[in-house]
């Protein structure tokens, strides 16, 4: 299965500002997901960044707070806009081979907003 | 659309008992499941999927799942629970439709916890 490495691992952020987080892959990948888990609750999907195109985002989510590139087929960010002590979650990339595949997550950014 | 329900979003067990944690889906077509888990602080880990192969999936560190269309459930199994299964569990489903990788919808998760 492709190995994912997400950065950064953690980070505390002021509110108001912005902060990016990275997903590599050891592989080339047609899709990769983002998904948000808040304190106590399970994982949401983002968004799903397909390269070469704008990413598909799910109702409740939008491009101007989540904005995402996907410049190649093993590399995508997500960038949590104008920070509210709100967006304090664990932000999970993932990368699916298929179902037949399974799917694989990166380890996680904990985002704490003060 | 898919979706999947956990019931019960904590189980507590004796170290060396069973552990049932139960996951109904709903979907219009048959689907893909998967089990996995959530050590704290840390990412997650694949347990094992249901990928219309065998009904009966066995998964890593002794947990197994069977798949029961008639019932719509795919609930996770051990028989002997042990101190190291505390953790989150998670139930999800993708629509193998979009199969160069759909995405997964998750449910709400089931704390296991094993009490000596």
């Amino acid at each position: 299965s492709a190995v994912i490495s997400q950065k950064p691992s953690r980070d505390i952020c002021q509110r108001g500002t912005s902060l990016t987080i990275q997903c590599q892959v050891d592989s080339q990948v047609t899709m990769m997901f983002w998904y948000r888990q808040q304190p106590g609750q399970s994982l949401t999907l983002i968004a799903t960044a397909n390269q070469g195109s704008e990413a598909t985002y799910e109702s409740g989510f939008v491009i101007d707070k989540f904005p995402i590139s996907r410049p190649n087929l093993t590399f995508s960010t997500l960038t949590v806009s104008n920070m509210s002590p709100e967006d304090s979650s664990i932000y999970l990339c993932s990368v699916g081979r298929g179902g037949l595949g399974g799917y694989t997550f990166g380890s996680g950014t904990r985002l704490t907003v003060v | 659309a898919q979706s999947v329900t956990q019931l019960g979003s904590h189980v507590s067990v004796s170290e060396g008992a069973l552990v049932l944690l139960r996951c109904n889906y709903s979907s219009s077509v048959p689907p893909y499941l998967f089990w996995y888990v959530q050590y704290p602080n840390q990412g997650l880990q694949l347990l094992l999927k249901y990928t219309s192969a065998a009904t009966l999936v066995k998964g890593i560190n002794g947990f197994e799942a069977e798949f029961k269309k008639s019932e719509t459930s795919f609930h996770l199994t051990k028989p002997s629970a042990h101190m190291s299964d505390a953790a989150e569990y998670f139930c999800a489903v993708s629509d193998p439709i979009y199969n160069q990788g759909g995405k997964l919808i998750f449910g709400q998760g089931t704390e296991l916890s094993v009490k000596p």
